[in-house]
């Protein structure tokens, strides 16, 4: 079942603007993910982070997680208008194998 | 490169008339997945292969089955499609569970 929810639902700034994503969910996690989508392409992995990791960095990209509010941000310094995607965290339970995506945001990065 | 590969990209078939999509990887992956998503919706998982051990999601319709003749190949069968299941159809793949899945662009289905 869909567990993460995704906050804005869209968003839209201009190039060089920094954007922020922020995820929210309902159970104990192991691990949550983070997945860009360009229209009509199948998902890309940006980043994982750990239940018990409370930041990450990948290039532009900064990742949170605050397990007491079951929540996770994702941030993108500088925007460009190759960053103009869908952006889903995704979330899995200690055993098995699924991913949980929430609904995404979609952002639009105008130059 | 190392990849996920889906085929066809676009398929089109008619209402009822069982429709056969493919997914191969050079990943060398334990593990592969079949999502349905539909247009502004999150990827809902089908069902997923641990080596030839299938798991189907509790509320995947029995319409839909799976394939998976070698680590290399997985099929998903679509027995009668309706006009729901008109949807963009998600091969991917991992080392183990909880880990990054690798995603092929997909096979987008649409039902006359």
């Amino acid at each position: 079942s869909q567990q993460g929810e995704e906050d804005p639902q869209a968003l839209s700034i201009q190039e060089g603007e920094n954007a922020t994503m922020n995820c929210s969910y309902k159970t104990s996690i192991n691990n949550l993910q983070w997945y860009r989508q360009n229209s009509g392409r199948g998902l890309v992995h940006l980043i994982l982070i750990r239940s018990n990791e409370r930041e990450k960095h990948s290039g532009r990209l900064r990742v949170t997680l605050d397990t007491s509010k079951k929540s996770s941000s994702l941030l993108i310094t500088a925007s460009r208008a190759a960053d103009t995607a869908s952006y889903f965290c995704a979330t899995d339970a200690f055993s098995g194998y699924a991913l949980n995506f929430g609904k995404g945001t979609s952002l639009l990065v105008t130059p | 490169d190392a990849m996920v590969i889906q085929n066809p990209r676009y398929q089109v078939t008619q209402f009822g008339k069982p429709v056969t999509l493919s997914c191969s990887q050079t990943l060398n992956h334990n593990v592969m997945y079949w999502y349905q998503q539909k247009s502004s919706q999150a990827p809902k998982l089908l069902f997923h292969y641990y080596d030839k051990d299938f798991n189907n999601e509790a509320d995947t319709p029995d319409n839909f089955q799976s394939r998976r003749p070698n680590t290399s190949f997985c099929f998903l069968d679509i027995r009668s499609p309706g006009l729901g299941d008109a949807a963009m159809y998600l091969c991917a793949t991992s080392t183990s569970g909880n880990q990054p899945q690798h995603f092929g662009d997909g096979t987008r289905l649409s039902i006359l």
